[in-house]
């Protein structure tokens, strides 16, 4: 069974900084690309980041380049977010979601984590 | 980026009601659009990738067309199990953008 775990989420001080980390099982990790998508309350999904299975090639939403950095180890089959300057619009839930296919670059994700939340409040 | 719009933004119906939502891309993504279904707290489902073909295990009643920049979703004989939020998604580019959604509640 495809399973998915995110963990690190949290309440941040405005320009802090937080990892999320999400914990993936049940499938081959290293044969996927994996995408970050967030969700702030209320509101609708809005995806913020995607990595290729060796983690060799990343790829933003704009209002995230140059503050988070997406990453993974494969022997750990494990996929993080490095949030760094964040802001009070960064609150959101954030879901780990896996591509459609092994290998498959595009957008389209099936399988998704319970999701973190991050706070970010003075 | 590409844009994406969804109507109606709230949609209210009863069982066994045909259904359908409309999603409209800003420029063609010929078929690469995907359907997803989010109860509260919990996370979204797929339910409908490249424009029509149905994942695996999701019942049949919910079906997609559309091609280029009109898509729509439609759910043949609503269930209790399917009021929830539903949301288009393209990927044909990065960033791959959601519509704002679909809320079917009870009428």
């Amino acid at each position: 069974e495809v399973q998915l775990v995110e963990s690190g989420g949290g309440l941040v001080q405005p320009g802090g900084s937080l990892r999320l980390s999400c914990a993936a099982s049940g499938f081959t990790f290293s044969s996927y690309w994996m995408h970050w998508v967030r969700q702030a309350p209320g509101k609708g999904l809005v995806w913020v980041s995607r990595i290729n299975s060796d983690g060799s090639s990343t790829s933003y939403a704009d209002s995230v380049k140059g503050r988070f950095t997406i990453s993974r180890d494969n022997a750990k089959n494990t996929l993080y977010l490095q949030m760094n300057s964040l802001r009070a619009e960064d609150t959101a839930v954030y879901y780990c979601a896996r591509a459609f296919a092994a290998y498959d670059s595009s957008g389209c994700v099936d399988y998704w984590g319970q999701g973190t939340l991050v706070t970010v409040s003075s | 980026d590409i844009q994406m719009t969804q109507s109606p933004s709230t949609l209210s119906a009863s069982v066994g009601d045909r259904v359908t939502i409309t999603c409209r891309a800003s420029q063609s993504i010929s078929s690469w659009l995907a359907w997803y279904q989010q109860k509260p707290g919990k996370a979204p489902k797929l339910l409908i990738y490249k424009a029509s073909s149905l994942e695996s295990g999701v019942p049949s009643r919910f079906s997609g067309s559309g091609s280029g920049t009109e898509f729509t979703l439609t759910i043949s004989s609503l269930q209790p199990d399917d009021f929830a939020t539903y949301y288009c998604q393209q990927y044909n580019s990065s960033p791959f953008t959601f519509g704002p959604g679909t809320k079917v509640d009870i009428k």
